[in-house]
């Protein structure tokens, strides 16, 4: 199956500073891409869907302000968690669509201190 | 997407087949059944899907109903490293559409020796 590269695995920030997620398809380009939140105990909760060259559609309740979403290339997409405090602390998420199936990213461990 | 009711918990012993249960009663007629799990603080992995026949790769076998309203996935001789979370979702295929999942709660299966 394809590869979709996540960075960081984790990271711990202070709150009210920004943090940014890459994710990376390494050998297929794509040009839609979603991003899940997924708190402890809990499963995945979709946040945004981005297409390569337009802007990003966000979920319900999910601050487009707050979760910066630029879909920069074919093979990347940035979600850059803007204040973080430690309510966002979360598993991060991200998933390229292939023509039948989701390649999921690793994830990212946020914790905001 | 159609929702789907997964039993919360399974146990299973090392070697056994795990069968693990599927209800999606109001699926539509273009909507297919995938199967992904998670295992603990990973992205979740891509095991199979099916629209109506039965089907098998090397990670699995999906059973569907002939009514398609319910559905099983097997893993033939669980290990312990089968031990994760299994989730069920039923969505239509095609590129735009297939990270876009609507995620329950899944099943969380235990492997014991």
């Amino acid at each position: 199956g394809a590869v979709v590269s996540q960075h960081p695995s984790w990271v711990i920030c202070k709150s009210g500073t920004s943090v940014k997620i890459e994710c990376r398809s390494l050998d297929f380009q794509a040009t839609t891409m979603f991003w899940y939140r997924q708190f402890p105990k809990q499963s995945l909760m979709l946040m945004a869907t981005s297409n390569e060259g337009s802007k990003a559609t966000y979920e319900q309740g999910v601050e487009k302000d707050k979760f910066l979403i630029n879909h920069a290339s074919l093979t990347l997409s940035t979600l850059t968690v803007t204040s973080a405090h430690p309510e966002d602390s979360s598993f991060y998420i991200c998933a390229w669509t292939g023509l039948t199936e989701a390649f999921f990213g690793q994830g990212t461990r946020l914790t905001v201190v | 997407d159609a929702k789907t009711t997964q039993p919360p918990s399974m146990d299973c012993a090392e070697g056994r087949a795990a069968n693990l249960p599927c209800n999606h009663s109001t699926i539509s007629g273009n909507e297919y059944v995938y199967w992904y799990r998670q295992i603990h603080s990973q992205g979740p992995q891509y095991i199979i899907h099916g629209l109506k026949n039965n089907e098998t790769n090397e990670m699995a076998s999906l059973i569907i109903t002939e009514d398609r309203k319910s559905s099983t996935l097997i893993l033939p001789h669980a290990t312990l490293r089968d031990t994760a979370v299994y989730y069920c979702i039923v969505r239509v295929e095609g590129n735009t559409n297939a990270g876009k999942s609507t995620f329950g709660d899944g099943t969380t299966l235990t492997v014991k020796p």
